[in-house]
């Protein structure tokens, strides 16, 4: 099942904060997060596991609540360099399928000077 | 070096043609993915093979037909491509083990007049 991302969109000026919340209604063993810049591939983020292990990009952070099965991507003094299409990508716990990530539908982020 | 690489970038076709796309990771990984992204950029996944063996199979039409000749390519043949097969289509692989970022290729760009 998709996760469901919030909000669809969002604009900011450089140096502005914005939140990315990714919401699943199933357990969940991994969220990952994803940047699209547009006509290019997705490039790794973040990824948070089950019991709390992450990895990631040092100027990134994120957090996963276990128990609602959200998470949140935080970006603080946003560069223009951060505008593009942000997925998170969920793989549910106890599933049989090795590494099956199901995406959301993307939060697109533009920064403006 | 290009970590995960496909081949080709664009195809433009007509109704009812055969079509390949290859893919080749050069990271030493053992799983494998295609992806398919849609105009809306709904990122799907659609076939994982891990070390050649064929894991995840969605519900994909079988005019596709993934193939994997070792764990270091995998290959995408459509057979009678129709309208709604154009899309980008990603090739990605993961490395073993608890934390499983994706590294995606450049993206083929299917066109299907």
């Amino acid at each position: 099942q998709q996760p469901v991302q919030s909000p669809q969109a969002v604009i900011l000026r450089e140096g502005e904060d914005a939140v990315i919340n990714c919401s699943s209604s199933k357990a969940l063993y991994s969220v990952h997060w994803y940047r699209q810049k547009h006509g290019e591939a997705p490039v790794f983020l973040m990824i948070l596991l089950k019991g709390g292990e992450q990895k990631g990009h040092d100027k990134i952070s994120a957090s996963f609540n276990e128990k609602k099965q959200q998470s949140s991507l935080y970006l603080t003094a946003s560069q223009l360099s951060y505008s593009g299409t942000y997925f998170c990508g969920t793989e549910i716990a106890g599933g049989t399928s090795y590494g099956k990530l199901t995406f959301g539908q993307g939060t697109i982020l533009t920064v403006h000077p | 070096d290009t970590a995960v690489s496909q081949t080709p970038k664009y195809l433009v076709t007509q109704m009812g043609n055969d079509k390949s796309i290859k893919c080749e990771q050069n990271l030493g990984h053992d799983t494998m993915y295609w992806y398919k992204q849609d105009s809306k950029k709904f990122l799907k996944i659609m076939f994982s093979y891990n070390n050649k063996e064929l894991i995840i199979n969605e519900t994909v039409p079988n005019r596709f037909s993934p193939k994997s000749p070792d764990k270091a390519h995998l290959n995408l043949h459509i057979n009678s491509l129709e309208l709604g097969d154009s899309a980008v289509y990603f090739c990605a692989s993961s490395s073993p083990g608890r934390v499983r970022e994706l590294f995606f290729g450049e993206g083929s760009r299917l066109t299907v007049l």
